[in-house]
């Protein structure tokens, strides 16, 4: 997976809690993003990074906030979470321009809100 | 902004034959094109990508078609093997930004 890992893989909270999913790279790129997959929406951007402290809202951003102190960390949070959230979440990593514009992806968490 | 359409949504193969699935997308000014394959209980896999310079491009068993002027893009499976079996997605992205705009998707079922 491009030397991208998420944590946690799982997670059952329930309504009204905070919660935060880690992304974490090993590859020095500049570009990060946060997606969830929904079943009939397929991948949509949720917030993302274009360097330490850059960030940026996605097309689906309300009830999320993200937070990015490192190259190699972005921090995915609800700060309270809704049954709406429940989802899979994928973080992504990209050079940006100067890799080509690839985007790879990590394996996902599997959040249920209950 | 962007918006990508992708046909069809499943699709059931006979193995050995052929599997192509279609996009559109709407800014002109996209010039990016990747295609990701997801199975089951994992993250999307880049699998091929074109760029607006090219027409073609192939690798192995699959191959991707871009048409600029009709703002369509293909991904072409052929040779179709179970292990193809999994959900497709193409997205779009412009020179300008880094955002990719992903299709639908499309659920492949290659029958042994």
């Amino acid at each position: 997976d491009a030397g991208i890992t998420q944590s946690p893989r799982h997670k059952v909270t329930e309504t009204g809690t905070p919660v935060t999913l880690r992304c974490h790279q090993t590859e020095n790129h500049r570009y990060m993003y946060w997606y969830r997959q929904d079943p009939g929406h397929g991948l949509r951007l949720i917030h993302y990074s274009y360097g330490v402290k850059d960030t940026d809202k996605g097309e689906v951003s309300d009830g999320y906030s993200v937070s990015r102190s490192k190259t190699e960390d972005f921090l995915l949070t609800l700060e309270s979470a809704t049954s709406s959230q429940t989802s899979v979440y994928f973080c992504a990593i990209s050079a940006g321009l100067a890799g080509g514009n690839e985007q790879f992806f990590g394996p996902g968490t599997r959040l249920t809100v209950l | 902004g962007e918006n990508v359409e992708q046909h069809p949504s499943t699709l059931s193969v006979q193995e050995g034959d052929s599997a192509v699935i279609k996009c559109t997308y709407s800014d002109s000014a996209s010039n990016y094109f990747p295609w990701y394959k997801q199975e089951l209980g994992k993250g999307p896999q880049l699998i091929i990508d074109i760029r607006s310079n090219v027409g073609e491009k192939k690798d192995q068993r699959i191959a991707v078609t871009l048409n600029k002027t009709a703002k369509h893009f293909s991904l072409h499976i052929t040779e179709t093997q179970p292990e193809d079996s999994a959900v497709y997605f193409c997205a779009a992205i412009k020179a300008a930004g880094n955002k990719l705009t992903f299709g639908g998707g499309t659920r492949v079922l290659v029958k042994p």
